[in-house]
């Protein structure tokens, strides 16, 4: 079966410009992740959404960020008014859901590197 | 705020030897502590990973040691190989109680290890 795919891979903004990143997620997972990924850096966590409701942004740097996932599958991340410091990789991660004390393991896509100049 | 600190940032080995990743912790509420290896160009995979009710873990070449009271833990590869070469990240997370959380992941900033032939 396919793993997390995201797209685009590679995307050039100027500065102020809008972008949409998709994931599409492995097939059946409940959870889906976005994380920001700096160069040189670990990931760190931007949202959460279970099926379709957005359960957690409290790592949204601004509200130029905003992401969803109508039908509960495919998500977008969307940038608006892009900024130099908004270039990073994006990393998209989705998993089981967790009811029980059992961790899940979240599977991560290939990322979209964006660059605004 | 770091979280979860992580050293050093490059590594190099030789082929064969030992390579020993160290992350430290200071959220006393995260028990579950996993490892990521990620090679460029692709998003994190998971490595190994422990709770903190055990001292260490060990897969095949892979080992985690973990000290509760010192709030550290460490990856430690045996007989490194050239294949091994990549960033790898400790990370953590709190499950919440009873298993709840949805395995929201904070990342340390990454180490680049090197193994030459």
């Amino acid at each position: 079966g396919a793993g997390v795919s995201q797209s685009p891979r590679y995307k050039v903004a100027k500065r102020g410009q809008d972008v949409a990143l998709r994931c599409d997620p492995i097939s059946g997972h409940v959870s889906l992740f976005w994380y920001q990924q700096a160069l040189g850096q670990g990931p760190e966590f931007l949202t959460y959404f279970q099926n379709e409701a957005q359960l957690d942004k409290s790592g949204l740097p601004s509200d130029r960020f905003f992401a969803e996932r109508p039908e509960g599958s495919v998500s977008t991340l969307k940038i608006q008014r892009t900024q130099q410091e908004d270039s990073a990789v994006y990393l998209c991660a989705s998993s089981l859901v967790s009811l029980r004390r059992l961790y899940n393991e979240q599977f991560f896509g290939p990322g979209t590197r964006l660059t605004v100049l | 705020q770091q979280q979860v600190k992580q050293s050093p940032q490059s590594l190099i080995v030789q082929k064969g030897g030992i390579s020993i990743i160290n992350c430290a912790y200071e959220n006393t509420a995260f028990d579950y502590f996993p490892w990521y290896q990620q090679f460029p160009g692709k998003g994190p995979a998971l490595l190994i990973a422990i709770r903190p009710d055990v001292s260490e873990k060990k897969e095949g070449r892979f080992t985690i040691s973990f000290n509760k009271s010192a709030k550290q833990f460490s990856l430690h590869i045996m007989d490194s190989q050239p294949g091994d070469s990549a960033t790898y990240f400790c990370a953590a997370l709190y499950s919440g109680p009873g298993g709840t959380s949805y395995g929201k992941l904070t990342f340390g900033q990454g180490t680049i290890l090197t193994v030459h032939p």
